[in-house]
């Protein structure tokens, strides 16, 4: 356990449904990192905050992807009108200090 | 942007024996270089990393070395158990570019007792 916790640990939902994802970093940790992962791939980055401001999009977070992290601890990844393509386990991770990069055990999601 | 390479995509030996997995980056800005182990249904997890000051670096049974000019690195595993089987994933950051991990495809590693 890295922790850093991931809610749900799996979500199946309709398409055109709404989803909410949550991510718990580490508690000193004040750099806060979204990824996706597809069957047989590596991440991908999605977006970045540092404390509660958030500093980077990858061109991949499309418009109805939303992220926040209000009080610069846990964050939140809404895809609003889910598609099936957003199939896919959803990572988050943190880091302090150092480079190194602490993953959750991820949200995997399944648009039907 | 950064653009990582790796290979072999899948990896099989026989227990005790060695297994080695390459991959190339494309920025030579970049100068973090993670590895991660990932296993059925949970998240990547830090096994060992190298910054681009270093050559080389050993912890226990697992060695990264790193080729600055070449733009090349790879994992080293000696004394291979079953338990090392799982889906390997080297990665590459640069502070120029807030440190974001741009990942390689993956390696799938089967030890066989």
């Amino acid at each position: 356990d890295t922790g850093v916790s991931q809610n749900p640990r799996h979500k199946i939902t309709k398409r055109g449904q709404n989803v909410t994802f949550r991510c718990d970093p580490i508690s000193e940790h004040n750099r806060l990192y979204w990824y996706r992962q597809t069957l047989g791939q590596g991440p991908e980055f999605l977006t970045y905050f540092q404390n509660e401001a958030q500093l980077e999009k990858s061109r991949l977070l499309s418009d109805r992807f939303s992220a926040e992290r209000p009080k610069g601890s846990f964050s939140t990844l809404e895809i609003q009108r889910t598609e099936q393509g957003d199939s896919a386990m959803y990572l988050c991770a943190s880091r302090g200090g150092s480079e190194k990069l602490f993953f959750g055990s991820g949200t995997q999601l399944s648009v039907l | 942007g950064e653009n990582v390479e790796q290979h072999p995509s899948t990896l099989s030996v026989q227990e005790g024996d060695s297994a080695v997995i390459k991959c190339t980056y494309s920025d030579s800005a970049s100068n973090y270089f993670p590895w991660y182990k990932q296993e059925l249904g949970k998240g990547p997890q830090l096994i060992i990393d190298i910054r681009s000051n270093v050559g080389e670096k050993k912890d226990q049974r697992i060695a990264v070395t790193l080729n600055k000019t070449a733009k090349h690195f790879s994992l080293h595993i000696t004394e291979t158990q079953p338990e090392d089987s799982a889906v390997y994933f080297c990665a590459a950051s640069s502070y120029n570019a807030g440190n974001m991990l741009t990942f390689g495809g993956g390696t799938r590693l089967m030890v066989k007792p």
